[in-house]
């Protein structure tokens, strides 16, 4: 189990930039979420996964955000035309689909100056 | 839609002492699940401890345990002979049961300092 992994750790973008963000779940786990934290602030969810079927996606995921998991197994979060209010860290989460418990990865922490 | 609230931004204690960190939260559901989580500077998000609604023991792991009240809608956490290590953020957090996105609904945090 080597646990929940994201990539980059940390992204520093200009305004109007797009970006991508990618997440590897725990092998086994068909359920993946992602989540947005603001600093001080606990994190929010944003979209959900059951294996590469997207199937709830929070009002907080405008038209710019798109995420995917192509093959049910790792997933990308895009962001197009980034902008200041998008700066934050990016949660990716996953679990087993009869177990409650959701496994969090370190995050990305996206600047946008 | 489910809230939960963290009163205490910060807390501060010293080592070995006993501390216990609160929640609330709002449903209207009948059976949930309540989970704290504890996020260290600068490194992921850990479970603590989670607690099934229908069940009326109160859960406990090793030196943290909670006081579920569930009229009360009342979650707290409380960590015994604290270490330094316990220095994190700490989020209280609600899951609906169910099918559907089990997604977590989380409180503000607690800054949580443990001193030497």
């Amino acid at each position: 189990d080597t646990g929940v992994s994201q990539d980059p750790r940390h992204k520093i973008t200009k305004r109007g930039q797009n970006v991508t963000f990618r997440c590897d779940p725990i092998s086994e786990h068909n359920r993946l979420y992602w989540y947005r934290q603001t600093l001080g602030q606990g994190p929010e969810f944003l979209t959900y996964f059951q294996n590469e079927a997207q199937l709830e996606k929070s009002r907080l995921l405008s038209d710019r955000f798109s995420a995917e998991r192509p093959k049910g197994s790792f997933s990308t979060l895009e962001i197009q035309r980034t902008e200041q209010g998008d700066s934050a860290m990016y949660l990716c989460a996953s679990s087993l689909p009869t177990k409650e418990t959701q496994y969090f990865g370190p995050g990305t922490r996206l600047l946008v100056l | 839609a489910q809230t939960v609230t963290q009163s205490q931004p910060e807390m501060s204690v010293q080592e070995a002492e006993t501390v216990t960190l609160s929640c609330t939260y709002d449903t209207s559901e009948s059976n949930y699940y309540l989970f704290w989580y504890k996020q260290p500077p600068s490194r992921q998000m850990i479970l603590v401890i989670r607690q099934e609604a229908y069940k009326q023991q109160n859960a406990t792991e090793n030196r943290f345990s909670v006081n579920f009240q569930k009229a009360a809608k009342s979650f707290s956490l409380k960590i015994s002979d604290s270490q330094l290590g316990d220095t994190a953020m700490y989020f209280c957090a609600f899951m609906k049961h169910g099918q559907g996105a089990q997604k977590l609904v989380f409180g503000q945090g607690t800054r949580l300092t443990i001193n030497p």
